[in-house]
């Protein structure tokens, strides 16, 4: 199988506070990682592309430096929300492609609350 | 630009009858792969059904195939004999460039006894 794993799977925080976000292929190697954010009754929208061992590439009008990515290892990738704000509250999803595969596996989601 | 369009936002069926989801698509690549995934309310997004855009064979993966009409740059979702558990969230989605998705704005499906 693919795997992928998302931890926390709902968090709740204060205002200018950081959220961090782990993101696990379990059973197989990413070289690829993607973050999306989905807002209630919206569709996915793709935030950023992690490759391991690099920087991220992010989509254009997301904020670099409000979400930190890293993809440390070809199994996790994390996004960390810093400074979150209430308008930051969303579904983040993430998803990972075997190298050599066009699918991409999605984990479970994140929700982010924040108050 | 590519653009995933789903122009239902809601479709209702009976149990055990068949429904059609639709999607249209624009793109300028000579190369591009369309999936259908699955989200139901706890919100794991589930892989359907793939369809490239070189396959001569319309995809088919259980009781999901995909009508996929290539002059019209549609690729329909056909569920056939549904059942309570299908009743979910369908996106529609696209290949941009070689490995980003772009999703259509989705279809909320309700199956009914």
């Amino acid at each position: 199988g693919a795997v992928v794993s998302q931890h926390p799977s709902w968090v709740i925080c204060k205002s200018g506070t950081s959220v961090k976000i782990e993101c696990r292929s379990l059973d197989f190697q990413a070289t690829t990682m993607f973050w999306y954010r989905q807002f209630p009754k919206q569709s996915l929208m793709l935030m950023a592309t992690s490759n391991e061992g690099s920087k991220a590439t992010y989509e254009q009008g997301v904020e670099k430096d409000k979400f930190l990515i890293n993809h440390a290892s070809l199994t996790l990738s994390t996004l960390t929300v810093t400074s979150a704000h209430p308008e930051d509250s969303s579904f983040y999803i993430c998803s990972a492609r075997k190298q050599g595969n066009n699918e991409q596996f999605f984990g479970p989601g994140t929700r982010l609350t924040v108050l | 630009a590519q653009k995933i369009t789903q122009t239902q936002p809601g479709m209702f069926v009976q149990e055990k009858e068949a429904v059609t989801l639709d999607c249209t698509y624009d793109t300028s690549d000579p190369s591009y792969g369309l999936f259908w995934y699955k989200q139901p309310s706890s919100g794991e997004m589930i892989f359907l059904i793939y369809q490239g855009s070189y396959d001569q064979q319309n995809a088919t993966e259980g009781r999901y195939s995909l009508n996929f009409q290539k002059a019209r740059k549609s690729a329909n979702l056909v569920i056939s004999a549904s059942q309570l558990g299908d009743s979910a969230m369908y996106f529609c989605a696209m290949t941009r460039g070689p490995d980003k998705l772009i999703f259509g704005t989705g279809t909320r499906l309700q199956v009914f006894p």
